[in-house]
């Protein structure tokens, strides 16, 4: 069983809220991925972080996701302004490492079910 | 940039019996693969992974899967499934440099008594 803890399970919110969503990744693990999954299964890889610092991202142009992994807090993802489409399954992952070879296994939390009505 | 292709939206399947899950990818450079399992609700559980060496890779619960380059597949086989087996199946790529996994549609599996 997974030991990357996400919460909260389920989260509602209008259009226009902000939504928080946080993950802690199994201990020892440096290496912190969030990603979209919306109903018809498409994954959408959005960020991820070694240690505090980011490794890659989308582009997020409209800058209304934003994200961090302070030290010895939490990861978390925000949306600052929660629109319909943002309605998914968000699921934070983390592994040992995510080097130039790409071969690392990644380990899932259950993620946050994002509602926006 | 790596695709990843997942022939079967739903396989159905009786206890007991053998299923295999297709997958195929295109990428020309050298790539990962993997499976994960998600049930319903849960987030992905991991299965097995091809990295190098032996084409075949054990994985828990009793499942495997080839690996074959010139086919660009990694198909996924259990030799007699439970009821608990019942979820939706992904597969997964990476490569040097990228951006974590790219998955395919999944694959929902049914099993009934």
């Amino acid at each position: 069983n997974s030991k990357v803890i996400q919460t909260p399970r389920y989260l509602v919110k209008g259009q226009g809220q902000k939504a928080k969503m946080r993950c802690i990744p199994e201990k020892g693990h440096p290496v912190v991925f969030w990603y979209q999954q919306n109903k018809n299964n498409e994954f959408k890889f959005l960020i991820n972080f070694q240690n505090q610092e980011v490794l890659q991202q989308i582009d997020m142009t409209e800058k209304r996701f934003s994200a961090e992994c302070p030290s010895n807090s939490p990861c978390s993802l925000e949306i600052q302004s929660s629109e319909a489409g943002d309605s998914a399954l968000y699921l934070c992952a983390s592994s040992w490492d995510w080097g130039v070879s790409g071969a690392e296994t990644l380990y899932f939390g259950s993620g946050t079910r994002l509602t926006v009505l | 940039t790596q695709t990843v292709s997942q022939s079967d939206a739903h396989v159905t399947v009786f206890e007991g019996d053998s299923v295999e899950l297709r997958c195929n990818y295109s990428y020309g450079g050298s790539i990962y693969l993997s499976w994960y399992i998600q049930h319903h609700g849960r987030g992905l559980q991991f299965l097995l992974k091809y990295y190098s060496g032996n084409p075949v890779v054990q994985g828990v619960n009793g499942f495997e899967a080839e690996f074959s380059k010139s086919d660009s597949s990694f198909h996924l086989r259990k030799a007699s499934v439970h009821w608990s087996d019942s979820a939706v199946y992904f597969c997964a790529v990476s490569a040097i440099y990228a951006q974590g996994l790219t998955f395919g549609l999944g694959t929902r599996v049914s099993v009934f008594p």
